[in-house]
């Protein structure tokens, strides 16, 4: 089976500051799917980046940049000029390339705050 | 268009009594998603569904719980007999489907808040 481990159940950092924020698996699939969620208080869970294993460039979006390191199984967020709004829950979730029926596994999450 | 809705946004209930968590998916979506999120558990996977066929349901905590879909669209999350260990979020999913020729990505509806009293 899968596991996905989060090791920072809290990370807290000044607006402005770049984080970084670490996640593992472990997996004997080779063709496999990341994913980084947020979820505010809300409760709605908003996908941030997803990679695909097989593309050894890391995947960017905007503020947002991942850190694949596929033989070492990690996959870490980083978060430029982080803003307030970046304050919530950040959960790493992994997903092999079978047929569907398996849904995601996720991590136990990271609760980022930014500090004004 | 319209992202994943789920009703009720929170449901108080009483020890014993059932109910229905139902999701609408985004249109076209074929996938769809069950998922409890709780405080001691985090975020399990309970039911995958494509189109109305959930081709394994062992991820269901128990047999007091079942889900249906119906039409390739809504989907219904019932618990029965409910017991205080049923309280959680439940969150639902959808995505393209196998037509969309991977795994592609999931999209989340803002869940809903059940407390069994």
């Amino acid at each position: 089976a899968q596991t996905v481990t989060q090791s920072q159940p809290e990370m807290s950092v000044q607006e402005a500051e770049t984080v970084t924020l670490s996640c593992t698996y472990d997996t004997s699939e080779n063709n496999y799917y990341l994913f980084w969620y947020k979820q505010p208080p809300s409760r709605q869970m908003i996908l941030v980046i997803r990679q695909e294993a097989y593309k050894q460039q890391n995947a960017t979006e905007n503020r947002f940049s991942v850190n694949f390191q596929k033989a070492a199984k990690s996959f870490s967020l980083k978060i430029s000029d982080s803003q307030l709004g970046d304050t919530a829950m950040y959960f790493c979730a992994f997903t092999d390339s079978g047929g569907g029926a398996d849904g995601l596994t996720f991590g136990k999450g990271t609760h980022l705050i930014i500090q004004p | 268009g319209a992202g994943v809705s789920q009703s009720p946004s929170n449901k108080v209930t009483e020890k014993g009594k059932d109910v229905e968590l139902r999701c609408d998916p985004i249109s076209g979506h074929t996938a769809l998603y069950w998922y409890r999120q709780s405080l001691g558990q985090g975020l399990e996977f309970l039911i995958y569904f494509q189109g109305n066929s959930a081709p394994d349901k062992s991820g269901l905590p128990s047999d007091r719980f079942s889900a249906e879909r119906t039409g390739g669209s809504v989907s219904t999350l019932t618990i029965q007999r409910t017991q205080q260990e049923d309280s959680a979020v439940y969150l639902c999913a959808s995505s393209l489907g196998l037509r969309a020729g991977g795994r592609e990505t999931q999209y989340f509806g803002p869940g809903t808040r059940l407390l069994v009293l």
